[in-house]
């Protein structure tokens, strides 16, 4: 199966500072990266996704690298503002008999500081 | 876009008592659904799977006596938490994978306090 290591577990940062949560994964296979907002009592909000056939991806302040060779996949965050604090989780497909399976990674708390 | 509703969003139950939760996909057809259990400040751990019409299949270490899983629709999912207690406390979130599409999709999560 899959696994995906997520760095750092916690970060805080000044409002309008950016944010870089960075995640590693181990199946070469995995074509799929998914990124989830998890604000607190409630499921995760899919906010970007990039697929392996892509380096990188944006949308508005925020935007995802991808490094295939090396395995890894970075979220920016720029000009944070308080209401981006939350639960982040990286994700990576992989494929088992059952189709593609979500693997997660352990998560970042963000903070923004006002 | 896709949207799966979760009920309810907070349960508490006294211990012994089973507890129901339902996932329904409300504009789409969920062929496979995913059952999550998240401790506090830890990641989703999968507890299992199920495809529609056939049993879930279950993540190693999950007892399938004990959370029953039923996916008899393309667009309901529940689980039942049979005889809980007080170390079943948990956030509990299903997600549904949408038909030929790639993506997930999460239902709002419930969370669950056995007393």
């Amino acid at each position: 199966g899959e696994n995906v290591e997520q760095h750092p577990s916690t970060l805080s940062v000044q409002e309008g500072d950016s944010a870089v949560i960075k995640c590693t994964y181990s199946d070469s296979a995995s074509n799929y990266f998914p990124w989830y907002k998890q604000e607190l009592g409630k499921g995760p909000q899919l906010i970007i996704d990039i697929r392996s056939n892509v380096g990188e991806k944006k949308d508005q302040r925020i935007a995802v690298t991808l490094n295939k060779t090396a395995k890894h996949f970075s979220l920016h965050i720029t000009e944070t503002q308080p209401e981006d604090s939350a639960v982040y989780f990286c994700a990576a497909i992989y494929y088992n008999n059952a189709g593609n399976m979500l693997t997660f990674g352990g998560g970042t708390r963000l903070m923004v500081k006002p | 876009g896709a949207v799966v509703s979760q009920h309810p969003s907070w349960v508490i139950c006294k211990s012994g008592t089973s507890v129901k939760i339902e996932c329904r996909s409300l504009d789409f057809q969920a062929t496979t659904m995913f059952w999550y259990r998240q401790f506090p400040k830890q990641s989703l751990m999968l507890m299992a799977t199920s495809n529609e019409g056939s049993k879930a299949t279950y993540e190693q270490g999950v007892e399938k006596d004990k959370f029953l899983i039923n996916h008899a629709s393309l667009t309901l999912s529940t689980l039942t938490v049979t005889s809980a207690h007080p170390e079943d406390s948990s956030f509990y979130i299903c997600s549904a994978r949408v038909a030929g599409a790639v993506g997930y999709t999460f239902g709002s999560g419930t969370r669950l306090t056995v007393v």
